[in-house]
């Protein structure tokens, strides 16, 4: 069982451009989180998909999108990047059952300059 | 979801048990205790989570007070490979409303285990 996986590892990218960040969650996980973590801070809930939808959102704006797939894979589309941007983006992956334990990526790591 | 209260750092010897305490004290008679940790540059991992009982799995054991106000993680036998972030979280197992899903962490714990 390969876990979470997330693609690319690193990216950087300007001011303004789009982004797009990629996971795969484990192995008969239907549930996938996105979060952004700032440096010296805890990760901070994007939202969650679930059936292709989304299902929660956290105190982010429009400019984070999502997709889910149905293969459960799912996409985190950032647009008109900002410097403040520049975080570790995880995705987490879990079951929609139970005490939904969430498992975690390694994370993308986004620079904008 | 409760906030939660965990001292910023901590130090343990290797070898020796590492007890790093939280505090819940506005935990809902349906939120679970989660612990997770996250070692640096690396996505954080599931420890343990309970109720009201005592759990213990491979990883650590999780004592919570009789009152649910507070509990303490323990890794019985810190390693070098233990020095880690560590976050305590409460939330609802399952859908109760608008932000049941979600984690939603504070600072943790950062634990230093020295040789």
């Amino acid at each position: 069982d390969a876990g979470v996986t997330q693609s690319p590892t690193h990216l950087i990218k300007t001011r303004g451009q789009q982004v797009t960040l990629r996971c795969s969650p484990k192995s008969g996980h239907d549930t996938v989180s996105w979060y952004q973590q700032a440096l010296g801070q805890g990760p901070q809930f994007i939202f969650q998909y679930y059936e292709e939808e989304e299902r929660q959102r956290g105190n982010f704006p429009d400019r984070f999108s999502g997709h889910q797939f149905p293969n459960y894979s799912s996409e985190l589309n950032v647009n008109a990047l900002l410097l403040g941007d520049s975080a570790l983006y995880l995705c987490a992956s879990s079951l929609d059952a139970g005490y939904n334990e969430q498992f975690f990526g390694p994370g993308t790591r986004l620079t904008v300059l | 979801d409760a906030k939660t209260t965990q001292p910023p750092s901590m130090d343990c010897a290797e070898g020796r048990a590492a007890n790093l305490p939280c505090n819940h004290s506005t935990i809902s008679g349906n939120e679970y205790v989660y612990w997770y940790r996250q070692i640096h540059s690396q996505g954080p991992q599931y420890i343990i989570h309970g109720l009201k009982n005592n759990e213990t799995n491979e990883m650590a054991s999780l004592i919570i007070t009789e009152d649910r106000k507070s509990s303490t993680l323990i890794l019985p036998h810190a390693t070098l490979r233990d020095t880690a972030v560590y976050y305590c979280i409460v939330r609802v197992a399952g859908w109760s409303g608008a932000g049941s899903y979600q984690l939603t962490f504070g600072k943790g714990t950062k634990l230093s285990v020295i040789p």
